[in-house]
């Protein structure tokens, strides 16, 4: 079955203190993940896209690397306007068609 | 930069009421897809559209219709809204050659 596992669920950092948010998949024929940035009671803000092992994509304090079973959103000291949800899908090849699959997704809190 | 709208931020509803959530995108995509959010589970997909007219159905499509008229329009309906409806719906909107997801805001249903 086509699954997209993200951990931790939820993580606090102090404001600074560098860390990685983890998505792991079990998917065939993977056409791409996506990392997306959610705040509270907003929709899902799209980060990055991710093709192919060993593509890498920065923006500010976010680095997004992929490899054959799992992405890293790596944030490099982080501040409390990072705080968010951070949501990982794939796009799979599912019976003919593609479909995106997500995550629950990652509550981050950094903390001044 | 991509724009998603939808039609409400906030809509309370009786059991029963038939229910219309719009979506308008402006950036002449293709394909543009419905989700419900809850928590503890994440997005799932209720219907999506790769062409106008066309509808092809998602993971939880019962109790769920969709049209789509004009190629920036699709609209989500509630036939006749249950309690177990109330949840955040969210639009996506993309490209056939990117298939970056980009959101609209969401709209927070409450069915009473």
């Amino acid at each position: 079955e086509d699954q997209v596992t993200q951990s931790p669920e939820a993580l606090r950092l102090q404001e600074g203190e560098s860390s990685s948010l983890n998505c792991s998949y079990t998917v065939s024929g993977l056409r791409g993940l996506f990392w997306y940035r959610q705040d509270p009671g907003k929709g899902p803000e799209f980060l990055f896209t991710l093709y192919s092992a060993g593509e890498e994509k920065e923006k500010e304090r976010l680095k997004a690397t992929l490899t054959k079973k799992e992405s890293f959103l790596h944030i490099t000291a982080p501040k409390p306007e990072d705080s968010a949800t951070y949501l990982c899908a794939v796009q799979a090849r599912t019976s003919g068609t593609y479909k995106y699959i997500f995550g629950t997704g990652t509550r981050l809190k950094v903390l001044a | 930069d991509v724009k998603v709208t939808q039609s409400s931020r906030y809509l309370v509803k009786r059991t029963g009421e038939k229910v219309f959530l719009e979506c308008v995108q402006d950036m002449d995509h293709e394909n543009m897809f419905w989700y419900r959010q809850d928590p503890g589970l994440g997005l799932r997909l209720i219907y999506f559209s790769y062409d106008v007219k066309m509808k092809e159905k998602g993971d939880i499509p019962e109790g769920y219709s969709v049209s789509r008229e004009k190629k920036e329009r699709f609209s989500l309906i509630l036939e006749s809204a249950s309690t177990n409806q109330t949840s955040m719906y969210l639009c996506a909107s993309t490209n056939r050659a990117l298939w970056d997801q980009y959101f609209g805001p969401g709209t927070r249903l409450l069915v009473l």
